[in-house]
C-alpha cells in the first residue's frame, strides 16, 4: 500500500499569509495526487487534482506542486474562509489512500 | 447540479448489518465510477470501496473485504453499501463520492451518513 505522510498536522496562520502543506508518498505516484478541503461537519470538497489542476470554482490563490515524491498545496494569500482541514489523496493504485490531514487555524 | 445524497445510517449492534443508499442526480450516473469513503470521529478520511460505472468491477479496502459489498442500480441512479459483521471500528460518517472521470479522485461528495456500532 502507498502511504501518504502529510505535514504539518496543524498550523496557525494569519489572514494574508502564505501557507504550504506537504504530502510525501512512500513510492512513486506519478501525477495521481488530489487535495481536498473539509470544514467541520461538512463533506470534503475537491480543490486540486493531477498535482496542480484546480477543480471547478476553486480560487487561484490555491496552487499545487510537486518535487519527486513530495507534493505541496499552497494557499496565498490566506483568506478567512480558508480555515479548514486539508487532506491529500493518491489515486495511482489501490488501495486509494489519504494523508492524515492538516488543520489550518487562525493565529 | 451534481448531487449525491446518502441515507440509511444509524445505530447497530456489533455483528449486525446495515445497508446504506446513495441517490445521485445531476449527471449521467451510469457513466461514472462511485466510491464510499468513511471518516471515524475526529479522524482522517479512509477509502472503503469503489465500483466501476457498469458495476462489474469492484475494489475493497482490506479492512472491509469479506464484510462489506457494493452494488449499483443504474436505472434508479442509486449506489448501495451492504455492511455485515459490523465492528466498533466501523463507526464513522460514510460519504458517497462520485469519481472524477477516468481517474480515481472524488469530485463530488454527499453530506455523509453516520453509522454507529455499539451495544
Amino acid at each position: 500500500d502507498i502511504q501518504m505522510t502529510q505535514s504539518p498536522s496543524s498550523l496557525s496562520a494569519s489572514v494574508g499569509d502564505r501557507v504550504t502543506i506537504t504530502c510525501r508518498a512512500s513510492q512513486g505516484i506519478s501525477d495521481s495526487l488530489a487535495w481536498y478541503q473539509q470544514k467541520p461537519g461538512k463533506a470534503p470538497d475537491l480543490l486540486v487534482y493531477g498535482i496542480f489542476r484546480l477543480a471547478s470554482g476553486v480560487p487561484s490563490r490555491f496552487s499545487g506542486g510537486a518535487s519527486g515524491t513530495d507534493y505541496t498545496l499552497t494557499i496565498s494569500p490566506l483568506q478567512p474562509e480558508d480555515f479548514a482541514t486539508y487532506s491529500c489523496q493518491q489515486y495511482y493504485s489501490s488501495p486509494l489512500t489519504f494523508g492524515g490531514g492538516t488543520k489550518v487555524e487562525i493565529k | 447540479e451534481v448531487q449525491v445524497l446518502e441515507s440509511g445510517g444509524g445505530l447497530v449492534q456489533p455483528g449486525g448489518s446495515l445497508r446504506l443508499s446513495c441517490a445521485a442526480s445531476g449527471f449521467t450516473f451510469s457513466s461514472y465510477a462511485m466510491s464510499w469513503v468513511r471518516q471515524a470521529p475526529g479522524k482522517g478520511l479512509e477509502w472503503v470501496l469503489s465500483i466501476s460505472s457498469s458495476g462489474d468491477i469492484t475494489y475493497y479496502a482490506d479492512s472491509v473485504k469479506g464484510r462489506f459489498s457494493v452494488s449499483r442500480d443504474n436505472f434508479k441512479n442509486t449506489l448501495y453499501l451492504q455492511m455485515t459483521s459490523l465492528r466498533a471500528e466501523d463507526t464513522a460518517v460514510y460519504f458517497c463520492a462520485k469519481v472524477g472521470g477516468n481517474d480515481w479522485y472524488f469530485d463530488h461528495w454527499g453530506q455523509g451518513t453516520l453509522v454507529t456500532v455499539s451495544s
